[in-house]
């Protein structure tokens, strides 16, 4: 079945730790994705985006993701972490890609930064 | 910036009643939706619109549920008799164009049924 997943449900890093989060899709073709981030209480906010080409993307606050065809993934980095960097993260594909776009999420990472 | 509003941010009703979530989509935006999220879970779609119609609804969507944009700048969602596992947050979204460009989210509208 086509689906996004996010094999980590909850990470807890120490502030000015690196950061990866992980992506898997199972769509044949090479899809579009995004991650959002979703800090307490608030909506999601569109971190990057991957359409095509360069396939290290650069994002708001600092973050990045590397889209890997051959592993079928799309991980989120960041070099060094900050507490307000602790919210949850999700992977998302646009559905169909050409259409109406809905979007398929992951299940979601929880972030959670040490002092 | 502009950006998605939703209103009210919290609504609690009781099982069985009516319950309308607004949203104002951003003013330029040609495309619009709605997702859940339940406590706990991933978000997940539950129906698209464009020109005045429904593009494309989940199986969650069901008879229960209906959507309108009522004038040029409201769109909103309406569940006609709540039932307890409708208890979730709901987000509004809508982008510029369809098919595969960014989604800008409201903040959300927590429904509590009791």
């Amino acid at each position: 079945a086509q689906s996004v997943t996010q094999p980590d449900i909850h990470i807890t890093v120490s502030e000015g730790a690196s950061l990866e989060l992980r992506c898997n899709y199972s769509y044949g073709a090479t899809p579009y994705l995004f991650w959002y981030v979703q800090s307490p209480g608030q909506g999601l906010q569109l971190l990057l985006k991957y359409f095509s080409g360069d396939t290290l993307v650069q994002g708001i606050k600092g973050f990045e993701a590397e889209f890997k065809r051959s592993q079928s993934s799309f991980n989120l980095r960041k070099p060094s972490v900050h507490w307000s960097d602790a919210a949850e993260y999700f992977c998302a594909v646009p559905r169909p890609a050409g259409n109406t776009g809905k979007l398929i999420f992951g299940q979601g990472t929880t972030l959670q930064v040490k002092p | 910036e502009p950006e998605v509003t939703q209103t009210p941010s919290h609504q609690v009703t009781q099982m069985g009643q009516e319950v309308i979530l607004r949203c104002v989509p951003i003013s330029n935006h040609l495309y619009f939706y709605w997702y859940r999220q339940i406590l706990g879970q991933k978000v997940e779609f539950l129906v698209s619109f464009y020109n005045n119609e429904i593009s494309e609804k989940s199986e969650i969507f069901d008879d229960q549920f209906s959507v309108e944009r009522p004038d040029g700048s409201n769109f909103t969602l309406k569940i006609r008799s709540t039932k307890l596992e409708d208890s979730a947050m709901y987000f509004c979204a809508s982008t510029p164009r369809g098919g595969s460009y960014e989604q800008y989210f409201g903040p959300g509208t927590r429904l509590t049924v009791t």
